[in-house]
């Protein structure tokens, strides 16, 4: 079992709509998570993280955590099409080590 | 701050070569990752480094790679030789210990695309 799974997409949306993206992991241990944005052709760039239980609201974007179902979600609100990029969803090594464990991400498209 | 610096942004090499990617982590990060990314597998953790010690290289292939760190500021990933199999972006991010659970933050540079013919 990979340590965290998303759905690859991809996922398309009109604009305007609200686009929701999921990720689940295994390890009950880890603590923070984590959504980077990926542009075709660059790096991934951090949007929002979170570690406590409920919601984390940024601008149109809102990260959810909910631990005992080890899920996590981003909902963009007002989709725009820039918003059209992969979108990863990183994990945390329990244990207090710095690396992350990476889901193979979803690829978003905003549709105008 | 400038972020991560990698150098070269893209390289071209022919089978049997040897490539050194580099990496300028941000000033003050006391961990250092190296990364590969591709279509099919995603973004793979290589090797990671904390106050320049390596401290997990499971995710390195083989024995043709290995990765350096001799100092808080410059670290290297050398593939000799190179395959085409080993075509790939491999990104350096670099994080830093401190700052609670922000500590797990990676901060990426642009990436090395590598295209072995």
């Amino acid at each position: 079992q990979k340590e965290v799974e998303q759905n690859s997409g991809p996922l398309s949306v009109p604009e305007g709509a609200i686009a929701s993206l999921n990720c689940t992991y295994s390890d009950r241990g880890s603590q923070s998570f984590f959504w980077y944005r990926q542009y075709s052709g660059k790096s991934p760039e951090l949007i929002m993280f979170i570690y406590s239980n409920g919601d984390k609201e940024d601008g149109r974007f809102t990260a959810q955590l909910n631990k005992a179902s080890q899920y996590v979600s981003l909902l963009i609100r007002d989709s725009q099409p820039s918003d059209s990029a992969t979108y990863l969803c990183a994990v945390s090594s329990p244990g207090g080590a710095n690396n992350l464990f990476f889901g193979t991400g979803t690829r978003l498209t905003v549709i105008p | 701050d400038a972020g991560v610096i990698q150098s070269p942004r893209h390289e071209v090499t022919e089978m049997g070569q040897e490539v050194t990617l580099r990496c300028k982590p941000i000033s003050g990060h006391d961990y250092l990752f190296w990364y590969r990314q591709t279509m099919m597998r995603g973004l793979e953790l290589l090797i990671y480094f904390n106050n320049n010690v390596p401290i997990d290289d499971s995710g390195m292939p083989e024995d043709r790679f290995s990765a350096k760190m001799p100092n808080a500021s410059f670290s290297t990933l050398k593939i000799q030789p190179s395959e085409p199999r080993d075509s790939a972006v491999y990104f350096c991010a670099s994080s830093s210990s401190m700052g609670g659970l922000a500590k797990n933050i990676q901060y990426f540079g642009a990436g090395t695309r590598l295209s072995v013919l």
